[in-house]
């Protein structure tokens, strides 16, 4: 079955950076977009960005534009998301899904903590 | 951007059914997708496209969506069906697109 698994989360000081990873596995990873979703704690969904199946068009939430990147590596079913310029607002659960061609998550990861702080 | 408004909070019984909307600019337009979110647990698709259930998604789920509003609607809820619900949305512009989701709905069923 679909199996989605989150890693590198962590405490990180402001202004440090943190790379994320999501591996895939139980689908073809490389026919399909995903997307990066992050959940503060206690507070409801917000979405960060998306990347396409071949890894060529990359669209990003305003409030991370410019500090975060989300690549692919289709040969090993991994995605990632380089963060970097981190403050407490990006303090968060994130989540990677799957995105099957409705533009909508069918598939997520347990996430991964992001806590960012001094 | 695009904005979405959901009602923070519904409580029913056992029984009976729910219906969480969602508010939006002519979302009518658009495509709307459903998740269910427990604590400490990842967000599940419940009813995407509108109305559709992905396999292994009780019948009790479906949906609707006209106008301004979209709506999930649980019959016969459950005590297992106490959760967050969050409605989302696709939409782009020349040159860009994103997910918008609702601020979510906390479901009690008391």
């Amino acid at each position: 079955q679909v199996q989605l698994v989150e890693s590198g989360g962590g405490v990180v000081q402001p202004g440090r950076s943190l790379r994320l990873s999501c591996t895939a596995s139980g689908f073809s990873f490389n026919k399909y977009a995903m997307h990066w979703v992050r959940q503060a704690p206690g507070k409801g969904l917000e979405w960060v960005g998306l990347i396409s199946y071949h890894g060529v068009n990359k669209f990003y939430a305003d409030s991370v534009k410019g500090r975060f990147t989300i690549s692919r590596d289709n040969s090993n079913d991994t995605l990632y998301l380089q963060m970097s310029g981190l403050t407490t607002e990006d303090t968060a659960f994130y989540y990677c899904a799957t995105d099957y061609g409705y533009n909508c998550g069918d598939h997520w990861g347990q996430g991964t903590l992001v806590t960012v702080s001094s | 951007s695009y904005v979405l408004t959901q009602t923070p909070s519904v409580s029913l019984a056992p029984g009976q059914t729910a219906m969480i909307t969602c508010e939006g600019n002519n979302i009518g337009t658009k495509s709307v997708h459903w998740y269910q979110q427990k604590p400490g647990q990842a967000p599940v698709l419940v009813v995407f496209n509108d109305a559709d259930r992905p396999s292994g998604i009780p019948e009790r789920f479906s949906g609707s969506n006209s106008g301004n509003t979209a709506t999930l609607i649980i019959t016969r809820v459950e005590a297992g069906d106490e959760a967050d619900y969050y409605c989302q949305v696709w939409d782009s512009s020349r040159d860009h697109q994103f997910w918008a989701f609702g601020g979510g709905t906390n479901l009690a069923v008391l």
